[in-house]
């Protein structure tokens, strides 16, 4: 099974600030298949990124995605209000797994 | 718009049976998966597996294999997930999220609300 593990756990963060959220998997994601999803409190999650790198419908651009092999990145370029949430990253190269999250939170 | 409704919230005694529905709308029906994902309470996400629902062809996690069972009715648009001989540790909420047939690679577009699945005595 590909274990991944999200850093930070927490990242306390102002409006308007840089988000740099890590993703790392146990072994290579094949195909490139990470994905990058966004779950607010008592809601579904959302897809915002899908194969490393591509936004999802209607998903802003200052959210980005980036990595290869093991290490992925998503950034969060400026903060806006509605982006504090939990984010979790998903393999789908072999089976489907995903990390704990990491919660973005207010400072 | 895309649109996928799930059931109610349910509770159960071990070894008991549940079974949680996924109303979708908006799109055709046959042009997608349906996954289950399911996260217990500070747990991550958990994926259980898929249904075709153009052939109804499925695919089991290891973890769940023999214990669930996902079907799906074509004319209802709906998708079903069964899980037996439950104990405690199945307490979580549940989700179905649809995947396009035609992606490159089974990522989640669309997400229900959630069906949360209490077991207890």
């Amino acid at each position: 099974e590909v274990v991944l593990t999200q850093s930070p756990g927490t990242l306390s963060l102002s409006p308007g600030e840089r988000a740099t959220l890590s993703c790392r998997a146990s072994q290579g994601v094949k195909y490139s298949y990470l994905a990058w999803y966004q779950q607010k409190p008592g809601q579904a999650p959302r897809l915002l990124i899908y194969g490393v790198s591509s936004r999802a419908t209607g998903i802003p651009d200052r959210f980005s995605g980036s990595g290869s092999g093991t290490d992925f990145t998503l950034t969060i370029s400026r903060l806006e209000p509605e982006d504090f949430a939990v984010y979790y990253c998903q393999q789908y190269g072999t089976s489907s797994t995903f990390g704990p999250g990491t919660k973005v939170d207010i400072k | 718009q895309v649109q996928l409704v799930q059931s109610g919230a349910e509770v159960r005694k071990p070894g008991a049976s549940v079974k949680v529905s996924c109303k979708t709308s908006g799109y055709t029906f046959t042009t997608y998966a349906i996954h289950w994902v399911r996260r217990a309470p500070g747990q991550r996400p958990e994926w259980m597996g898929w249904i075709n629902a153009a052939n109804g062809n499925t695919e089991y996690s290891q973890r769940f294999q023999g214990r669930v069972t996902f079907t799906r009715d074509t004319s209802a648009t709906t998708a079903y997930m069964e899980l037996s001989s439950l104990r405690s540790e199945d307490t979580a909420i549940y989700y179905c999220a649809g995947d396009s047939l035609a992606a490159d690679g089974q990522f989640f577009d669309y997400w229900g609300q959630g069906t949360l699945v209490t077991v207890s005595s």
